[in-house]
Parts: structure tokens; C-alpha cells; sequence
């Protein structure tokens, strides 16, 4: 199947810091990207809609002058955590959007472990 | 918009036993529906996905039925093993460029 890689997979920054987490589609194009927030043992919460060459869409609740999301090329879109603070701390997932014969499907990266101290 | 609610959210079962995750969803457009799979601290791998000009969909142990009529669809593993247990999302999708997922199910196999 298709490949989504994501990094870091795990990073502990200081409160007050940005942290940047990639989203790569490796093996195809993906006009249209995903980035959700996950809390243990609960579902995956959308956080915005990313699509390349134009600005995000944000779902409601969510702030984005706090959380950049930049889709410059078919191939990735970047997540920049601002000013980060301890309650930022959680698993966020990306998602891109590829083509198979049949129609399109979703594809998860595996993920990022942001924890803020 | 849509509304995909799945049930169970917890299941535990007896190696070897089979295991049911139904969905239902709200709207009558969506005609794509994929499940995922999520296993501890990793991002969702897509297992299997049906389409709504078909009623079912088997790949070895995993199968997927769609009721179009009830709106529900359902996964099915048999011959279920431990490296099954993990948390099972599915997802409904009209345009393919929209997807909402259900809350998802812990499914866990007591060997």
C-alpha cells in the first residue's frame, strides 16, 4: 500500500518552543492532506484540512495561529506547534489523500509523539 | 453532515473466536467505506475497504459487509489471533475528499 512517513516520531521541546512535525506521501501525490490530534484512548480528532498550494482549513476549536500548517508541495505538509505549552502534549497523525483505481482512500502516517516540559 | 457511530467500543474475545465491529452512518450519499487499524502508538493502516456497489468484501480472515438499506456496515475477523487486538476505526466518505470516522472499537484476543 501507500506510504505516509511522519517525523520525528517522538519529540520533548521546552515549553515556550515551536516544534515542526512532516508529513511525507512517499510513493504518490497527495493534493490534499490531514492532520489529527489523538488522546490516549480516545478517537482521532480532525484538526485542519491541508491543501497544497492553498491555506489550511481549521476545524472549529481549533487555533490556527497555534498550529501552522503549510502544504508546499504534492508531497508534504508540515505542522508547526507554536509557542508550545505542556497541554499541547499528544500523539498527532497525519493523513494524505491517494488515488486508487477504484477512487480515493486515506493513508495514516504513523504518527508523532509531542511531549512539552 | 455525516455521522459514522460504531459499537462496540471495547471487545474482548477468545483466540481463535471471531470478532464484529458494526458502523452505522447518517447520510445516504456516502458510498466509500474504509477500516482501519490502529495498534499501540502508531498511526491507523488501512485493513480493507468496501464501496457501495458491493454488499461484502473478504481478504483472508477480514471481511466487510455493506447494508446500504440500514445504512450499516460491518467488520468481521475470524480466527481471530493475538497480533489482531488493537483499536479499529472505520470511516465513511461520499466525495472521497471528506472522511468521518467513527470513535473506535479496543478489540482484544485472550490467547
Amino acid at each position: 500500500g501507500a506510504v505516509v512517513s511522519q517525523h520525528p516520531s517522538r519529540v520533548i521541546c521546552k515549553s515556550g518552543t515551536s516544534v515542526k512535525i512532516e508529513c511525507r506521501s512517499l510513493d504518490f501525490q497527495a493534493t490534499t492532506m490531514f492532520w489529527y490530534r489523538q488522546f490516549p484512548k480516545k478517537s482521532l480528532m480532525l484538526m485542519a484540512t491541508s491543501n497544497e498550494g492553498s491555506k489550511a482549513t481549521y476545524e472549529q476549536g481549533v487555533e490556527k495561529d497555534k498550529f501552522l500548517i503549510n502544504h508546499a508541495s504534492l508531497t508534504l505538509s508540515t505542522l508547526t506547534v507554536t509557542s508550545a505549552h505542556p497541554e499541547d502534549s499528544s500523539f498527532y497523525i497525519c493523513s494524505a489523500m491517494g488515488r486508487l483505481s477504484s477512487g480515493n482512500t486515506i493513508y495514516f502516517g504513523e504518527g508523532s509523539w509531542l511531549t512539552v516540559v | 453532515g455525516e455521522n459514522v457511530e460504531q459499537h462496540p467500543s471495547t471487545l474482548s474475545v477468545q483466540e481463535g473466536d471471531s470478532a464484529v465491529i458494526k458502523c452505522t452512518y447518517s447520510d445516504s450519499a456516502s458510498n466509500y467505506f474504509p477500516w482501519y487499524k490502529q495498534e499501540l502508538g502508531k498511526g491507523p493502516q488501512l485493513i480493507i475497504d468496501i464501496r457501495s456497489n458491493v454488499g461484502e468484501k473478504k481478504d483472508q480472515r477480514i471481511a466487510v459487509t455493506l447494508n446500504k438499506t440500514a445504512k450499516h456496515f460491518s467488520l468481521h475477523i475470524t480466527e481471530t489471533q493475538p497480533e489482531d487486538s488493537a483499536v479499529y476505526f472505520c470511516a465513511a466518505s461520499f466525495t472521497g475528499n471528506q472522511f468521518y470516522f467513527g470513535t473506535g472499537t479496543s478489540l482484544t484476543v485472550i490467547p
